[in-house]
């Protein structure tokens, strides 16, 4: 896959910070990070369009690498709410079209 | 706004079997897609389109065909379903411009080919 993600699984008690990380070798014009609950579709958290780009949503907060290659997703004191898998999606440089990585599955215990 | 329409929300097909899955937005977006969604695979990206007229394919486009007539709807037709099209498939939309990939997705629609 041209975007991989880690780590896979996360599991965290109530109220700590998470992190997950996106890279890929190829370069991209811009990246975004999904969340999806059980039985919906992905919607969208960040986009980030500039190299080194920091960009926070409330208790989110995203990174776009200087190289263009890859992004974090930093999530602080974190609610069950918060459950759910979480996908990076970029555009290739020169492509018009936006792929996924596999995503990270995160479950917040109470 | 309705946002990004698919219907069925459910279907099961017998192997060989043909069917369209449809995708309507009502938000006037240029760009559609199609992903479908297998466990640990995330989603992969089968089908594309920039405008009204002008479709390219993804990452697994065969098997699959789609046609943009309209700026509304996006649908996607499965030639002779197989079982490893098994999988829950989802449409998205966004609009023109910095914002082009920032994608709205529906619902989804869950397949079984039996």
């Amino acid at each position: 896959q041209l975007l991989k993600q880690s780590p896979q699984f996360l599991s965290i008690q109530e109220g700590e910070n998470l992190t997950v990380y996106c890279n890929s070798s190829s370069v991209f014009s811009s990246l975004q990070w999904y969340r999806q609950e059980p039985g919906e579709g992905p919607v969208l958290l960040i986009a980030l369009y500039k190299a080194g780009e920091l960009t926070s949503n409330g208790r989110l907060t995203a990174q776009f690498g200087i190289t263009r290659k890859d992004s974090f997703l930093n999530i602080s004191a974190s609610i069950p709410s918060d459950v759910g898998i979480y996908f990076c999606a970029g555009r290739p440089t020169s492509y018009d079209k936006v792929i996924f990585g596999p995503g990270t599955s995160l479950s917040v215990i109470p | 706004n309705a946002g990004v329409t698919q219907t069925p929300k459910f279907q099961v097909l017998k192997t060989g079997q043909s069917m369209t899955l449809q995708c309507a937005q009502d938000m006037n977006h240029e760009y559609m897609s199609w992903y479908r969604q297998d466990p640990g695979m995330g989603l992969r990206l089968i089908h594309y389109s920039v405008g009204a007229g002008i479709t390219d394919q993804g990452e697994v486009p065969n098997g699959y065909n789609v046609s943009r007539s309209t700026t509304e709807d996006f649908p996607l037709r499965l030639l002779s379903a197989a079982p490893s099209q098994t999988s829950v498939y989802f449409c998205a939309s966004s609009y023109s411009g910095r914002e082009t990939y920032e994608q709205y997705f529906g619902p989804g629609t869950r397949l079984t080919v039996t």
